[in-house]
């Protein structure tokens, strides 16, 4: 598997409390992407990045926003966290020459 | 747009008979497809891919696909089927230029011994 952490894996927080999770991957990949997974949805794509400071909406954005400095971190914030963004939180990756993506361990984020 | 169906969210086998889980897609253009697993407090494993050529792909830990352009579909299958399959399965789609994935709101697969 490709190197990619996330950090934290676990996390909970207040309502209205902003939120950061990281991902950091070692393999010097063009792409990286968030994703949420909740039941009965699958994985569904938040934001992605085609390269440094290069970022697009994914279908479900409201409410988040990245950040990508570097080509190995991808930075992900909830600004103001809500209920509803409770859920499990997987970073992938993909390198210009391959044609799958790489998945991160995920972060299970809790919002009280 | 794009999207994936799988159609089953449950499939239960016994050890040693076959397994199939099911996939359709709906996609502009040629279509790159995957499937991936993922075990429980687990990010995802990439299983096997179609791109082009042969319709039969063949992928790790046993597991195959085979791509049906015409019922746009792209079934995962195993002859016979471990304990160790139990697992979340996922099926994706992507158009070839393009690099977001669309998934599947996946398959729990659990094989009874």
């Amino acid at each position: 598997d490709a190197g990619i952490t996330q950090s934290p894996r676990h996390k909970v927080t207040e309502t209205g409390t902003p939120v950061t999770l990281r991902c950091h991957q070692t393999e010097n990949h063009r792409y990286m992407y968030w994703y949420r997974q909740d039941p009965g949805h699958g994985l569904r794509l938040i934001h992605y990045s085609y390269g440094v400071k290069d970022t697009d909406k994914g279908e479900v954005s409201d409410g988040y926003s990245v950040s990508r400095s570097k080509t190995e971190d991808f930075l992900l914030t909830l600004e103001s966290a809500t209920s509803s963004q409770t859920s499990v939180y997987f970073c992938a990756s993909q390198g210009d020459l391959e044609y799958e993506q790489y998945f991160g361990p995920g972060t299970r984020l809790t919002v009280t | 747009a794009q999207s994936v169906a799988q159609p089953e969210d449950q499939v239960n086998v016994a050890e040693g008979n076959p397994l199939t889980v099911k996939c359709t897609y709906s996609v502009s253009g040629n279509p790159y497809l995957f499937w991936y697993v993922q075990y429980p407090n687990r990010g995802l494993q990439f299983l096997l891919k179609y791109i082009t050529g042969d319709n039969l792909v063949k992928g790790s830990y046993g597991f195959e696909a085979e791509f049906n352009k015409s019922q746009t579909s792209f079934h995962l299958k195993k002859p016979s089927a471990l304990v160790s399959d139990s697992a979340l399965y996922f099926c994706a789609v992507r158009r070839s230029n393009d690099y977001k994935l669309s998934f599947g709101a996946g398959t729990t697969v659990t094989v009874r011994a």
